[in-house]
This record gives structure tokens, C-alpha cells and sequence, in this order.
């Protein structure tokens, strides 16, 4: 499986400032996925990142507000801007097993915007 | 549109039990995958098991076995012999497509499940 890790693993902060969470994977894989879980929610995809190309938002999510960076085969990064006491969740990122079926997730980044 | 519904958001079972876990989903795409994922109280989303559309046995993992009824559009998650450990939240999800590598997750509500000794 992959070994995902992402940092940090938890925040606080406060509304009106900007957290960027970074993602590494210790493979190199086409897409990484960036999801959000609301207090006591279910997943909700955030964005789909591609190397070398804009990120492509889910209906509900816009770049100003979530920008994505892909630099490379192996790491991103998103970043949650302008934050309020609503943007406080889970956010995790996901890549797929080249060549295979499964979906892995990174540990999550816990975030509290007070 | 693509749907998964967990009906149980809460189950309790005894240890050593075995317990079902339900999940149904909605599509119109005719090849799909079905998965479950694990989470504990650390909110970290451990991959369980994995059934693609066209295959005719159902998978198994271990404990895990995923009850497979294409018909019936359900995909139900049997934990055999459960353990205290086995508490936490539970998320079916599908992902769309064909392409393994590039293809989102939806994910159901989960269905918290707790063991008692």
C-alpha cells in the first residue's frame, strides 16, 4: 500500500488566516485527491490534482477558496484560505495504487478555526 | 446520479460476534468498484476491502468479507468474529468510472459500530 503522510496533523487557527496542508506519498502517482469531513459528516471530495495542471473543483468549492499545488509525482499541497469557524474539519488526502483498485488515505489534518 | 445510503447509523455487537454492515448504491455506469474504509476515533480512513463490478466472487479480507448482491444494487460488509478494536466508523463508498487511478470516491453517511465485551 501507499505510505501517505501529511502535516501537520493538527491546527488551530484563527478566522481570517490562510493553513497550507501538504501531502507526500512515497510513490509517484497520477492524481491525488483532496477531501473534507465536516464534524460528524461523511467525506466530501474537495478537488482532483493532476501533475503539471490546474486542480478541477467539485460543484461547491472554488479555487480562491481551496487553491491546490501539484508539483511534482509525489507531493501537494492545499491550502484553506480565509478561514471561518465553518472551514473546522478533516481534511485528507488520497491517492489511487497505480495499477490496482484500492484508494489510500493520508492520516488527516485536523483543523480548528476559532 | 451516483448514490451510496447507509440505513444504520449506529450497531452495536457482542465480541466474537459476527455482524452485517449494510450499504446499497445507485448507478448507471456499469463498471464501478465498492469499497469499504475504516475510521477510527484518530480520524485516519483505513481501506477494509474492495469489490469491482464484474467480479463474480465476492471479496474477502481476512475478517472482512463484502456480501456482493448485484441485483439488489447492495454491497453489505460482514465482520466475522469481532473484536473491541473493530469499534469505530465505518464508510462505504464507490468510485465512478473505469480508470482506477484518476476516479473520485462517494462516500456513504457510515454506520458507527461498537463491540461490547
Amino acid at each position: 500500500s501507499a505510505v501517505i503522510s501529511q502535516k501537520p496533523s493538527r491546527d488551530i487557527c484563527q478566522r481570517g488566516t490562510s493553513l497550507t496542508i501538504q501531502c507526500q506519498v512515497d510513490s509517484q502517482v497520477t492524481m491525488m485527491f483532496w477531501y473534507r469531513q465536516q464534524p460528524g459528516q461523511s467525506l466530501t471530495l474537495i478537488a482532483t490534482a493532476n501533475q503539471g495542471s490546474e486542480a478541477t473543483y467539485e460543484s461547491g468549492f472554488v479555487i480562491d477558496k481551496f487553491p491546490i499545488s501539484r508539483p511534482n509525482l509525489t507531493f501537494s499541497t492545499l491550502t484553506v484560505s480565509n478561514m471561518s469557524p465553518e472551514d473546522s474539519s478533516i481534511y485528507l488526502c488520497s491517492v489511487g495504487r497505480q495499477g490496482g483498485y484500492e484508494q489510500y488515505f493520508g492520516p488527516g489534518t485536523r483543523l480548528t478555526v476559532t | 446520479a451516483q448514490k451510496i445510503t447507509q440505513t444504520q447509523p449506529g450497531m452495536f455487537v457482542q465480541e466474537k460476534e459476527a455482524v452485517t454492515l449494510d450499504c446499497t448504491y445507485d448507478t448507471s455506469d456499469q463498471s464501478y468498484g465498492l469499497f469499504w474504509y475504516k475510521q477510527p476515533s484518530s480520524g485516519e480512513m483505513i481501506f477494509l476491502i474492495y469489490q469491482g463490478s464484474y467480479d463474480e466472487q465476492n471479496a474477502t479480507e481476512g475478517r472482512y468479507s463484502l456480501n456482493f448482491q448485484k441485483a439488489r444494487k447492495s454491497a453489505n460488509l460482514v465482520i466475522s468474529a469481532s473484536q473491541l478494536g473493530d469499534s469505530a466508523m465505518y464508510f462505504c463508498a464507490m468510485r465512478e468510472g473505469d480508470d482506477y487511478n484518476t476516479d473520485k470516491l462517494i462516500f456513504g453517511t457510515g454506520t458507527r459500530l461498537q463491540v461490547f465485551p
